[in-house]
This record gives structure tokens, C-alpha cells and sequence, in this order.
């Protein structure tokens, strides 16, 4: 079945840096692909949509300056939080289309 | 808007019970429905989905149907075991193909030995 593999599993760093967190599909092509958040204890929220070849579509409230998301091939989907701060911890997953989610990557900013 | 809404958690089960983890849902059109299960420390993993009303999804003893009528999608297993203590996310999606995921708030389900 459809792969997608995400790194980091986890990272940990410092406020004001940014962080590049990588989904790939593994088995096959995806031109698109969903970036979700969880906070603890709560459930996932979808932050945007990104799209190979074009840009990247936002949920309502989510900052596209902080959260760049780049589709740079059929296989390779970028979520960058850039300056991030502490509010941003929190546990970071990407999802192909056929409802394949990478393993996550928990964020934690101190 | 569209929502899911799973039963409070957490939930705790001595092993070989019998699970339920109620689900419903307010979409504007046709959803697609889901359960996904979440170990922990790990991603999520899709347990079993239905595309329409009166399907019923199977996987791994679990078990749902899709209840138009009453809007629901409730998960269920008729002996649960310890390895089956994880989190759970009843889900939906609207658009045939693009596959964006609304989210219920998840249930924690621990069985006990």
C-alpha cells in the first residue's frame, strides 16, 4: 500500500529558528498533499493544502508567513515554521491523497 | 459546518469486553466516514472507512456502519484486547477525492489486563 514517510519524528528547537519538517511518498506520486496539527489532547486540524507546481492553500487563521509550505515534486512535500516560538509546539502530520498519513513529527520549541 | 462528534474519553476496559465509541456527524452533503487509531508515539493509522449510507467497514475485529438516518458511525469490537489501547479518531470527508479530513476530538480507549 501508499508509504508516505515524514521526518523528523521529533526536534527540538530553539525560539526565533525555523524548522523543516519532510513528507514523501515512497511508492508513488502525490500532487497534493495535507498538513495537519494536533495540540495535546486535542484532536487534528488541517492547516493547508499543498499542491506540486503551484501554491499552497491555507485554512482559515493559519499564518502563511510562519507556515511555508512548498510541494517541490511529485514525491516531496516541506512544511517550514519559520521564527518559531513555544505557542508552536505541537505534534505536525502530513496526509496523501488515499488517506495515507506520515508518522508525525512532534515539534517542541523552548 | 461540518463536524464530528466522538464520546468523551477517556475510556477504560478490562480486556475481552465489548467496545463502543459513539460517532456522529453534521455534513452538508455525502461524507465519506472513517476511523482512524493513533498508538502512541505514532502516526495515524486508517482503521476502516464507508463511502455510503448502510456500508459497514471491518478491520482487525473492529467494526462500523454507516447510519444515515441517524448520522452516526459508531465503532465497535466484541473483545477488545490490551493491544488495542490507543486513541481514536472518527473522521469524514466531503469531497469525493480531495480527501480533506474533519476530525472528531479523539477517544483515549485503555484495556486493562
Amino acid at each position: 500500500g501508499a508509504v508516505v514517510s515524514q521526518h523528523p519524528s521529533r526536534v527540538i528547537c530553539k525560539s526565533g529558528t525555523s524548522v523543516k519538517i519532510e513528507c514523501r511518498s515512497l511508492d508513488f506520486q502525490a500532487t497534493t498533499m495535507f498538513w495537519y496539527r494536533q495540540f495535546p489532547k486535542q484532536s487534528l486540524m488541517l492547516m493547508a493544502t499543498s499542491n506540486e507546481g503551484s501554491k499552497a492553500t491555507y485554512e482559515q487563521g493559519v499564518e502563511k508567513d510562519k507556515f511555508l509550505i512548498n510541494h517541490a515534486s511529485l514525491t516531496l512535500s516541506t512544511l517550514t515554521v519559520t521564527s518559531a516560538h513555544p505557542e508552536d509546539s505541537s505534534f505536525y502530520i502530513c496526509s496523501a491523497p488515499g488517506y495515507t498519513f506520515g508518522s508525525g513529527t512532534r515539534l517542541t520549541v523552548v | 459546518g461540518d463536524s464530528v462528534t466522538q464520546m468523551e474519553g477517556p475510556v477504560t476496559l478490562s480486556e475481552e469486553a465489548f467496545l463502543t465509541i459513539n460517532c456522529t456527524y453534521t455534513a452538508t452533503g455525502y461524507p465519506s466516514l472513517f476511523w482512524y487509531v493513533q498508538y502512541p508515539g505514532e502516526g495515524l493509522q486508517l482503521l476502516l472507512k464507508a463511502t455510503k449510507a448502510d456500508d459497514k467497514g471491518s478491520n482487525k475485529g473492529f467494526e462500523a456502519t454507516y447510519r444515515k438516518e441517524t448520522t452516526s458511525f459508531h465503532l465497535e469490537k466484541g473483545s477488545v484486547q490490551v493491544s488495542d489501547s490507543a486513541v481514536y479518531f472518527c473522521a469524514l470527508s466531503l469531497i469525493q477525492g480531495a480527501q480533506k479530513l474533519v476530525f472528531g476530538q479523539g477517544t483515549r480507549l485503555t484495556i486493562n489486563p
